[in-house]
């Protein structure tokens, strides 16, 4: 099993650039998710599907899109990157209460 | 709103010693809490995971106790090594299925 996998590692925009960072899972969990971790703000949840063909938003969703069309993937899409989109990207999936995380995505929005 | 606060926000401690990491909340409606270890520039690990019902859990040098009445949960790492270094991070599961994170305690462990 190789768990959570997200990628690019690294990613460096201009802004008003897109961009989709990818996240897949192979321990077939209904529930993934997308937080971002910034200094002094901790983890903020964007959005989450518990399911595929179901997707919700979470504290932060503005300037972000997602999709689920399986139970593998969950990417997540910047339309018009923005300096404010600069942090690190974490993808989760849950099983029951636990969570997984991928190694995330640093980004940087010049 | 649920709120967690972890205090403090980074400690050094030398080899050796028993440390106690806090983390509070401000909804006692929670399902669990669950404590993580982020190393940097990698993901979140899970550590130990207590439900609502539970006073604690133990894994190795590690228990994590919570007194959900009060708001309160703490990290206890026994003979501390430099390997423990990292940050430690709680969260908590609401009764809306949202998980809420503290910003963590960032530990060093002084060789």
């Amino acid at each position: 099993n190789a768990g959570v996998t997200q990628t690019p590692k690294f990613q460096v925009l201009k802004t008003g650039q897109s961009m989709t960072l990818q996240c897949a899972q192979d321990m077939n969990h209904e529930y993934m998710s997308w937080y971002r971790q910034d200094p002094g703000m901790g983890l903020r949840l964007i959005h989450y599907s518990v399911g595929a063909g179901i997707t919700d938003q979470g504290e932060v969703p503005n300037g972000y899109n997602v999709s689920r069309s399986t139970t593998e993937d969950f990417p997540l899409r910047l339309l018009s990157a923005a300096p404010s989109q600069t942090s690190v990207y974490f993808c989760a999936s849950r099983l029951n209460e636990k969570l997984f995380f991928g190694s995330g995505t640093q980004l940087s929005v010049l | 709103k649920q709120e967690v606060t972890q205090i403090p926000a980074a400690l050094s401690v030398p080899e050796g010693e028993n440390l106690v990491l806090n983390c509070s909340f401000t909804d006692s409606a929670i399902y669990n809490l669950q404590w993580f270890r982020q190393d940097p520039g990698k993901g979140l690990t899970s550590l130990l995971l207590i439900q609502s019902s539970q006073r604690e859990q133990t894994s190795g040098r590690l228990n994590a106790s919570l007194d959900k009445s009060s708001g309160r949960s703490t990290l206890y790492i026994a003979a501390s090594q430099p390997g423990d270094s990292a940050t430690y991070l709680c969260a908590v599961l609401n009764r809306d299925d949202k998980i809420i994170f503290g910003k963590g305690t960032r530990l060093h462990i002084l060789p």
